[in-house]
């Protein structure tokens, strides 16, 4: 089955800094790869998704990448805030259920 | 829109007892259904996902189980609660097919004591 590797699991960062998030993935045939932002004591909430024939999507301060070669996608926030603070996922499609990275706890310090 | 509830919303239980929490979905239908465990860590353990009604997969052997009565609704449920099913729970739908997005409940929070 599919497996997702994702780092840094803790990632510090000053306000306005960019945050990088790293995920790999083992199928190559998984096509649909989104990202959740998990804030505390509350579900984890689609934020951004790439598909396999796009190679980069963006939205605002976020984006993600995709190299299907490679096999791995990166989230990355610009302009960080102290609301980005929070727990991020990354996941790949198996053929009936999402696999996810084990998340990324982003801390933006003011 | 389609929404998802997921209650209770915590949830204190002595060991020994039984559990039941309920998910139901609104504004779809034929949801794929997904309940999934959250322990001490951050990771996102899949325990159940449902396809159809009476239709469930078990992706971990363990002390819980999974009911599917209604197209949109999906019951986690336990005879016998162990000290380690204290997690946070969390119930997520799709639509069906393959590469599609999961959303998820606002969780409930299970400690057994």
């Amino acid at each position: 089955g599919e497996n997702v590797e994702q780092h840094p699991s803790t990632l510090s960062v000053q306000e306005g800094d960019s945050a990088v998030i790293k995920c790999t993935y083992s199928d190559s045939a998984s096509n649909y790869f989104p990202w959740y932002k998990q804030e505390l004591g509350k579900g984890p909430q689609l934020i951004i998704d790439i598909r396999s024939n796009v190679g980069e999507k963006k939205d605002q301060r976020i984006a993600v990448t995709l190299n299907k070669t490679a096999k791995h996608f990166s989230l990355h926030i610009t302009e960080t805030q102290p609301e980005d603070s929070a727990v991020y996922f990354c996941a790949a499609t198996g053929y009936s259920t999402l696999t996810f990275g084990k998340g990324t706890m982003l801390l933006v310090s003011p | 829109s389609q929404t998802i509830h997921q209650w209770p919303a915590t949830l204190v239980q002595p060991v020994g007892s039984p559990l039941s929490l309920e998910c139901t979905v609104e504004g779809t239908s034929n949801p794929n259904l997904y309940w999934y465990r959250q322990a001490a860590g951050r990771g996102l353990q899949l325990l159940f996902y449902s396809v159809g009604i009476g239709q469930i997969s078990s992706e971990v052997p363990q002390n819980l189980s999974a009911s599917r009565p209604q197209d949109r609704q999906f019951i986690l449920s336990s005879k016998k609660l162990l000290l380690s099913d204290s997690g946070f729970y969390l119930c997520a739908w799709s639509v069906g097919g393959r590469g599609t997005e999961a959303f998820f409940g606002q969780g409930t929070r299970l400690t057994v004591v």
